[in-house]
C-alpha cells in the first residue's frame, strides 16, 4: 500500500481564488510529520508547512494551511488567494517516528494558476 | 531560512565517466543529510542517508559501489555516480537536516549522460 497518495494529478486555479490539493497517508506509527514542498519548473523543492501528529491545532504558514483530520489520515494543503508564481508540482510527503527523518513523498500534484 | 546548496546544477558526461555532486549547507550544520533521485514526471526517490562521519545507508535497489557518498563534514557531502550510464540521466538532488525534522533541499543537480 502506498504509503502518500494524491490522487489529483493536476489541477487548475484561478487567479485569487483558493484551493485545496488532497493529501491521504497510511502509516501505524503514532508519532509522525507531514510536510508540503513546492517544486517549481526549475526543480528545487521549497518546504511549505510541517504538521507534527500530535499537534492540537492545523498549521498554517501565511497563505498555506494544512487541513489536517487525523481520523481520516488526510492531509491536504489550502493555498488561499491563488498567485500566479503558486504554478507548479506539489508533494506531500511523510516522516515516520521520532528523531528519524527520512521522508517518503506521494506522486505529486500539478498546479496551474490562470489570470 | 536554512539554506542548502548543490554543484553543479547542470553536467553533461559521456558514458564510462565518473562525475561528483556537492551537497552544502550554507548557514547551518546538518548531522544528515539525503540523496535523492527523480525521473520526468515522477516523485522524489530516496537513494541513501548520510550521517557525518560515518557510512551512507542505502536504500534497497541502490548500488553502494555505483553511487558513493562521502559526508566528511557537517556541511558537506558529495554523491559520486561512477561509470554513468545513459540510464544514469535524471534530476539528483540533496537535503540537510537541521532537527531531525524538517528536510530543507538543494537546487538539484540535473546529469545527463551520453
Amino acid at each position: 500500500a502506498q504509503k502518500i497518495t494524491q490522487t489529483q494529478p493536476g489541477m487548475f486555479v484561478q487567479e485569487k481564488e483558493a484551493v485545496t490539493l488532497d493529501c491521504t497517508y497510511d502509516t501505524s506509527d503514532p508519532s509522525y510529520g507531514l510536510f508540503w514542498y513546492k517544486q517549481p519548473s526549475s526543480g528545487e523543492m521549497i518546504f511549505l508547512i510541517y504538521q507534527g501528529s500530535y499537534d492540537q491545532q492545523n498549521a498554517t504558514e501565511g497563505r498555506y494551511s494544512l487541513n489536517f483530520q487525523k481520523a481520516r489520515k488526510s492531509a491536504n494543503l489550502v493555498i488561499s488567494a491563488s498567485q500566479l508564481g503558486d504554478s507548479a508540482m506539489y508533494f506531500c510527503a511523510m516522516r515516520e517516528g521520532k528523531g528519524y527523518s527520512t521522508l517518503t513523498f506521494g506522486k505529486g500534484t500539478m498546479l496551474l494558476v490562470s489570470p | 531560512g536554512a539554506v542548502v546548496s548543490q554543484h553543479p546544477s547542470w553536467v553533461i558526461c559521456k558514458s564510462g565517466t565518473s562525475v561528483k555532486i556537492e551537497c552544502r549547507s550554507l548557514d547551518f550544520q546538518a548531522t544528515t543529510m539525503f540523496w535523492y533521485r527523480q525521473f520526468p514526471k515522477q516523485s522524489l526517490m530516496l537513494m541513501a542517508t548520510s550521517n557525518e562521519g560515518s557510512k551512507a545507508t542505502y536504500e534497497q535497489g541502490v548500488e553502494k559501489d555505483k553511487f558513493l557518498i562521502n559526508h566528511a563534514s557537517l556541511t558537506l557531502s558529495t554523491l559520486t555516480v561512477t561509470s554513468a550510464h545513459p540510464e544514469d540521466s535524471s534530476f539528483y538532488i540533496c537535503s540537510a537536516t537541521i532537527n531531525q525534522e524538517t528536510q530543507y533541499f538543494g537546487p538539484g543537480t540535473r546529469l545527463l549522460v551520453l
